[in-house]
């Protein structure tokens, strides 16, 4: 089965400095791997989602981005945080029709 | 687009049961979620969905009705750690099989 690593699990970040969060996926090769956010009260917000290597498409416009250098690994990155940004991240993959979460990273933007 | 509705709270006593509903509008269907999120935690996964009717799994089930667009997920025997939220969550054809999921119902069980 497989397992999905974040991190890292907690940060607090100021306003305009840049973010880097990764995942990373084992027990399973070429995977579905996603982005979602949670922000405070409201519900799973997907940002990105990826079939393959270097193949990222985005759900909504935002002032995030997503790469994946390797097959089960997975980044978010920003290059100048926003307020609005803070929320709790989650990274997911596709395995066998069922999509399984890592433990989520927790941002803070100040 | 996708429109996922359901209920932000409940509660309900120890021991009893209880029923969640969720009802969605989407662009393709491709089989509904339930995950239970407990507060500073990830969602896990509870039951899947993808053709009419009940899927018993312990004390959850979760039913599904795709021409009404509803599924509801029921509880039995409540306990104290149930209290959570619980997310529904459909999955679209397009995308990558990509899940939208419902803002959550926050659940309290409560002596």
């Amino acid at each position: 089965s497989q397992t999905i690593h974040q991190w890292p699990a907690t940060l607090v970040q100021p306003v305009g400095s840049p973010l880097s969060l990764e995942c990373t996926v084992e027990g399973t090769s070429n995977p579905n791997l996603y982005w979602y956010r949670q922000a405070a009260g409201r519900g799973l917000q997907l940002l990105f989602y990826s079939v393959g290597i270097g193949q990222i498409s985005s759900e909504v416009p935002q002032n995030l981005s997503a790469s994946r250098p390797q097959d089960r690994q997975f980044i978010l990155s920003s290059k100048k945080l926003l307020l609005s940004d803070s929320g709790f991240y989650l990274c997911a993959c596709l395995d066998t029709g069922e999509l399984f979460f890592g433990e989520g990273s927790r941002l803070t933007v100040l | 687009g996708q429109n996922i509705d359901q209920p932000t709270e409940m509660t309900a006593t120890e021991g009893a049961i209880v029923q969640i509903n969720c009802t969605y509008q989407t662009s393709g269907f491709n089989g509904l979620f339930w995950y239970q999120q407990h507060a500073g935690e990830a969602p896990t996964f509870l039951s899947y969905n993808v053709l009419d009717g009940l899927e018993e799994k312990g004390r959850f089930s979760s039913f599904l009705s795709r021409s009404k667009g509803y599924s509801y997920l029921l509880l039995k025997e409540l306990q104290m750690k149930d209290s959570a939220s619980y997310l529904c969550a459909v999955r679209a054809r397009e995308g990558a099989n990509n899940l939208f999921f419902g803002t959550g119902t926050r659940l309290t069980v409560i002596p």
